[in-house]
């Protein structure tokens, strides 16, 4: 079974651009989750899709949106670029329903570099 | 609202020795779950051992173990005859009990340990 894949794996985007990254969660896996990873804050939660809703958000500005598609696959989008949103951009996989454990399934990641 | 903490930014082993990760956590809950994941230099996070707050037994995956004292807030991870695939950021992590529309996916981490592994 594949694992989860996300594309592109780098990007360097310039401030006040936007961009899109794409998340294909595990097969049958209806549950997709974002996190931003920086030097500076960690692992932070951005929000949590399931069956084309989004189920739970962090504490992110509106610049940062997501949607799922009815195939389950994840989008999230940054517009207005600051410096700051320079990070690897994580998504993880899960069942999402009917699964006590809940267990995640992470993938590779995107590095986005701001210039 | 949870927060994790790992108070150990970095820690080095001996191969083939036993260390111990830190991992302090403070929530108001009684049900949850805790984690520690490892992510090496450029590759995947991989889940290395899970916690259910409900169990009292502590978990262990081969090499892996915890001990989870829940009390205490408290959840160090110890792994045995370290080997140099190893090395690797650990990061703890927390995730409340998934409501009955699994609507709790949302893991707190902390802000890890890179561990170093010296053949």
């Amino acid at each position: 079974k594949a694992g989860v894949t996300q594309t592109p794996r780098y990007l360097i985007k310039t401030r006040g651009q936007q961009v899109t990254l794409s998340c294909s969660p595990i097969s049958g896996h209806r549950s997709v989750s974002w996190y931003q990873q920086t030097p500076g804050q960690g692992l932070q939660f951005l929000f949590e899709y399931f069956s084309e809703t989004q189920r739970n958000k962090g504490n992110f500005p509106g610049r940062f949106s997501g949607r799922q598609f009815s195939n389950s696959r994840s989008e999230m989008n940054v517009s207005t670029l600051e410096l700051g949103d320079s990070a690897l951009y994580l998504c993880a996989s899960s069942l999402g329903s009917g699964d006590r454990e809940g267990e995640q399934y992470f993938g590779p990641g995107t590095r986005l570099t701001v210039t | 609202a949870q927060t994790v903490t790992q108070s150990q930014p970095e820690m080095s082993v001996q191969e083939a020795e036993t260390v111990t990760l830190s991992c302090t956590y403070d929530t108001s809950e009684s049900d949850y779950y805790l984690f520690w994941y490892k992510q090496p230099p450029s590759r995947q996070m991989i889940l290395v051992i899970r916690q259910e707050a409900y169990k009292q037994q502590n978990a262990t995956e081969n090499r892996f173990s915890v001990n989870f004292q829940k009390a205490a807030k408290s959840f160090s991870l110890k792994i045995s005859d370290s080997q140099l695939g190893d090395a690797a950021m650990y990061f703890c992590a927390y995730r409340s009990e998934l409501g009955s529309g699994g609507s709790n996916y949302k893991l707190t981490f902390g802000k890890g340990t890179l561990l170093t592994v010296n053949p």
